[in-house]
This record gives structure tokens, sequence and C-alpha cells, in this order.
């Protein structure tokens, strides 16, 4: 079975800085994805950014990146320029490639990410 | 957004109640699952369904029961509920293909006293 291990309960940043939210993940697989979910108060889950695991190229939507190492199983998330609206719990999850469709995701605990103004 | 629905979104019931908790999808995905999120675990996975009447465990199924006769509607049911079950149930929804994302639904919260 996969496990996903975020080590950072909470981090805090100052508004505009930019912060790195750690991820670890165990699987014997050699295909799978990687994601970042965001939730904010109201609860709802939002995809942040998706890696395919094939793909060596870290994957990048504006402000959001990864560092992917798949050797050491690190799926890292870097926020750049910080902004009041990413004060919200984050995410990060598995999906087997074998599966298809009917694997669900494996999530990690979670980081509480506080955004100083 | 994704079509989903959740209902109820909040519920309190009492110890050995039965509950069923319904998700409502408008995308014609083939692919739901029920999750449940507590404190200090993130989103575990309780069942899921790759069709309709084909369903299937997840990590933390015991004392959970769903059923899909139809595309668009997954129940999931709590024959007796238990105190341990006090929690957010988050039902998602997926296409075919392994690398496309799971769109959740707004939550349900559930607390059973």
């Amino acid at each position: 079975a996969q496990t996903v291990t975020q080590s950072q309960p909470e981090m805090s940043v100052q508004e505009a800085e930019t912060v790195t939210l750690s991820c670890t993940y165990d699987t014997s697989e050699s295909d799978y994805y990687l994601f970042w979910y965001k939730q904010p108060p109201s609860r709802q889950m939002i995809l942040v950014i998706r890696q395919e695991a094939y793909k060596q190229q870290n994957a990048t939507e504006n402000r959001f990146s990864v560092n992917f190492q798949k050797a050491a199983k690190s799926f890292s998330l870097k926020i750049s320029d910080s902004q009041l609206g990413d004060a919200a719990m984050y995410f990060c999850a598995y999906r087997s490639y074998s599966g298809g469709g009917a694997d669900g995701l494996t999530f990690g605990k979670g980081t509480h990410l506080i955004i100083q103004p | 957004d994704a079509g989903i629905t959740q209902s109820p979104r909040h519920k309190v019931t009492e110890t050995g109640t039965p509950v069923t908790l319904r998700c409502h999808q408008t995308e014609n995905h083939r692919y739901m699952y029920w999750y449940r999120q507590d404190p200090g675990h993130g989103l575990r996975l309780i069942h899921y369904s790759y069709g309709v009447k084909d369903t299937d465990k997840g990590e933390v199924s015991d004392g959970y029961s769903v059923s899909r006769s139809k595309t668009e509607d997954f129940l999931l049911t709590l024959e007796s509920a238990t105190s341990s079950q006090t929690s957010v149930y988050f039902c998602a929804i997926s296409e075919e293909q392994s690398y496309n994302e799971q769109f959740f639904g707004p939550g349900t919260r559930l607390t059973v006293l």
C-alpha cells in the first residue's frame, strides 16, 4: 500500500514571500500521479497542481510549482508571491496508474498554511 | 465547477440510527468515491464505484455500505451510526483515465451523538 507523508503540520509565511510545502511518499510502483489539493475554510477541495511520474519536467501553474524527485520519492509544492487567499490546508495525494480510474487517492495528513499580512 | 452535490450538508443523529448520505453528479463520470476527513488523518477512502452496481471497498470501509443504481447517484449508508463515524464526508468523481483529477463535492458534516 502506498503512504503519503507531510511532515509540516503548519507553516507560516509573510505575504509576497515564497514558501515550500514538503511531501514524501512510499510506493513500489513506477507509474503514478501526484497531486496537491487546497482546502480553504469553505471546506471545498480544489486541485492546485498535478504531476505525472513519467514526466521529468516539474509541473507549474502560475505561482505554484513542484519539485518532483522521483528517486527520492519527494514532491514539494512551492508557492511564490504568497497571497492572503493562499491561506488554507494543503494536501498531497497519490494515485496509482495501474488501477485505471478505479483507484482512490491516498492523502497525506495536510499542512496548514498561514499567510501573515 | 464540476456538477457534484451532496445531501444533506449537515446532519446530527444518534448512535444506532441508520444514516444515508447522497452524492449526485451531472457530469456522467464513471467513477465515484466516498472519503471521510478527520483531524490528523487527511482524507481516507471508504468505498468507490467503477460503474452502475459495481462497487468496492476502500481503506476504511467497516461500518459502511454503498449503492449505485444510476450513473449519477452514489449512496453511502451507515447501518447503525456510531460516534466514531462523526466526520466530514466527501464524495468525488473522476473520468476514465487515471491521470484525470478527482472532483470533490462540498462535503457533509455528520455528527453522531
